[in-house]
């Protein structure tokens, strides 16, 4: 199975902040790279697929880049609402597996 | 707009089984992958797998083989998998989520149902 290392497990910021987290592929995944949004108590949501492509209704302030095997996502300047977990997922090949997750809290 | 509704909580035994269902709404059902994905406090996302309602076809992550049976009822709408032989390690909340685009991009998911707690106690 293709491993996703998926940096900070936690991360703390302050209001309108650049938030980056970054996931780190064990073998070539192309732009098969998902990110997925999940509040406390809520279950996931689709951000980000095909490593750089928004998701519809998802705000301009969230966006992702690929950098060979090494895929990151930004929020450009952080919001209440953005509070939660957030996982990469390589939709490249079976079984599709997920970044062990950064839980980004309020600072 | 897409929905996804699935079964309540379910306390079950030991070497029991259980089915969670998924009903859902807004799109053609039969058009779209479904998938079912585990989520453990600690152990993250794992993909379990998916089944195509239009014809019933499935293919499963190999980690479940045997534990997990996916179906689908193009009558009411309603996707199930049933989980047998359950130990604690089954314990989990358990999600369908809807397949974005089967051919593009089969195994992104654009949609989410609200979880489904199991607990296995006895």
């Amino acid at each position: 199975d293709i491993q996703m290392t998926q940096s900070p497990a936690s991360l703390s910021a302050s209001l309108e902040e650049i938030v980056t987290i970054t996931c780190q592929a064990s073998q070539d995944i192309g732009n098969w790279l998902a990110w997925y949004q999940q509040k406390p108590g809520k279950s996931p949501q689709l951000l980000i697929y095909d490593a750089t492509s928004l998701a519809d209704g998802v705000p301009s302030r969230f966006s992702g880049s690929r950098s060979g095997t090494q895929y990151s996502l930004k929020i450009s300047r952080l919001q209440v609402e953005d509070i939660g977990s957030y996982y990469c997922q390589q939709a490249h090949s079976n079984p599709p597996t997920f970044g062990g997750g950064t839980k980004l809290e309020l600072k | 707009q897409v929905q996804l509704q699935q079964s309540g909580a379910e306390l079950v035994k030991p070497g029991s089984s259980v089915k969670i269902s998924c009903k859902a709404s807004g799109y053609t059902f039969t058009s779209y992958d479904m998938h079912w994905i585990k989520q453990q406090p600690g152990n993250g996302l794992e993909w379990i797998g998916w089944i195509y309602p239009g014809n019933g076809n499935t293919k499963y992550n190999q980690k479940f083989n045997g534990k997990a049976t996916l179906t689908a009822d193009k009558s009411s709408s309603t996707a199930y998998m049933q989980l047998s032989s359950l130990t604690s390690e089954d314990s989990a909340v358990y999600f369908c989520a809807r397949g974005y685009d089967g051919t593009y991009y089969p195994y992104v998911m654009d949609a989410w149902g609200q979880g489904a707690s199991v607990t296995v106690s006895s």
